[in-house]
C-alpha cells in the first residue's frame, strides 16, 4: 500500500520569506515522489519530481524539494515566495514496487498556501 | 506540449440522471485516469486505463463505470446520478511504457459537476 499525508491544510507567508511545504510518504519500497499545484479554477500542474539520486530535486518557478529516507518526508521549499505562488498544493507517490500496468499514484489532501504581500 | 480537455467546466444535473464525462489527450498517451476531487479528501482515483478496452478500478469506483474505446478517450459514465456525487472531476494522461513508469501526470481543467 501507498499513501502521502500533508500535516498542513494551509500554510501562510510573507512575501520574499521561505516557503515550506510539507509531507511525509508511506511505500512498501522505494517511491517515486511528485509536487503538483493548482491555481485557481485551473487543472494539476507537474512542479518536480524524485526518482533516484540527488537528494535535492529542483523543479518549475524556483521550487525545490528535498527527499529524507529516514524520515520518509518530500519537502517542498522556495526560498523567496511570491504572491502568485499562493495556490494548492499537492504531494503524490507511487512505489516503485509496482506490477504491469499499474501506474496510479496516491496523493496528499492537499496544502493551501497564500502569500500575502 | 502534452494537451488534455475535458469536454464540460461546468455541469449540472438532476438526481437519477445518467452523466457522461468525456476526456480527450492528443499525445498517444498509454494511460489514463479519471479522479474526483473534494476539499480536505485530495484526489482519489476512480478508475484507469493502460490500454483501450483495458480498465481497472481505483480508490472509489462505486456508482462509476468508464469505457475507452479509442487509445486517445476516456469516458467516465454516472449510471444514475446522485448528491453524493457532486465534485471536482479530473482527468489525467501519463505515457506507459516500463521504461517510463515514473512519468508524471498531466491533467485536464476539470468539470465541476454539480448534482441536484
Amino acid at each position: 500500500a501507498q499513501s502521502v499525508a500533508q500535516p498542513e491544510d494551509q500554510v501562510n507567508v510573507a512575501e520574499g520569506n521561505p516557503l515550506t511545504v510539507k509531507c511525509t510518504y508511506s511505500v512498501s519500497g522505494n517511491p517515486y515522489l511528485f509536487w503538483y499545484v493548482q491555481y485557481p479554477n485551473r487543472g494539476l500542474q507537474f512542479l518536480l519530481k524524485y526518482i533516484t539520486g540527488d537528494n535535492l530535486v529542483k523543479g518549475s518557478y524556483g521550487f525545490e524539494a528535498e527527499f529524507n529516507k529516514s524520515q520518509t518526508s518530500f519537502h517542498l521549499k522556495k526560498p523567496s515566495a511570491l504572491v502568485s505562488d499562493s495556490a494548492l498544493y499537492f504531494c503524490a507517490v507511487r512505489d516503485m514496487r509496482y506490477r504491469v500496468g499499474d501506474y496510479k499514484l496516491s496523493f496528499g489532501a492537499g496544502t493551501t498556501v497564500t502569500v500575502r504581500a | 506540449d502534452v494537451k488534455v480537455t475535458q469536454s464540460s467546466r461546468y455541469l449540472v444535473k438532476r438526481t437519477g440522471e445518467k452523466v457522461f464525462l468525456e476526456c480527450v489527450q492528443d499525445m498517444d498517451h498509454e494511460n489514463m485516469f479519471w479522479y474526483r476531487q473534494d476539499p480536505g479528501l485530495g484526489l482519489r482515483l476512480i478508475y484507469f486505463s493502460y490500454d483501450v478496452k483495458m480498465k481497472e478500478k481505483g480508490d472509489i469506483p462505486e456508482g462509476y463505470s468508464v469505457s475507452r474505446e479509442k487509445k486517445e478517450r476516456f469516458s467516465l459514465i454516472l449510471e444514475s446520478a446522485s448528491t453524493n456525487q457532486t465534485s471536482m472531476y479530473l482527468c489525467a494522461t501519463s505515457t506507459g511504457t516500463l521504461l517510463s513508469e515514473y512519468d508524471e501526470q498531466y491533467f485536464g481543467p476539470g468539470t465541476r459537476l454539480t448534482v441536484t
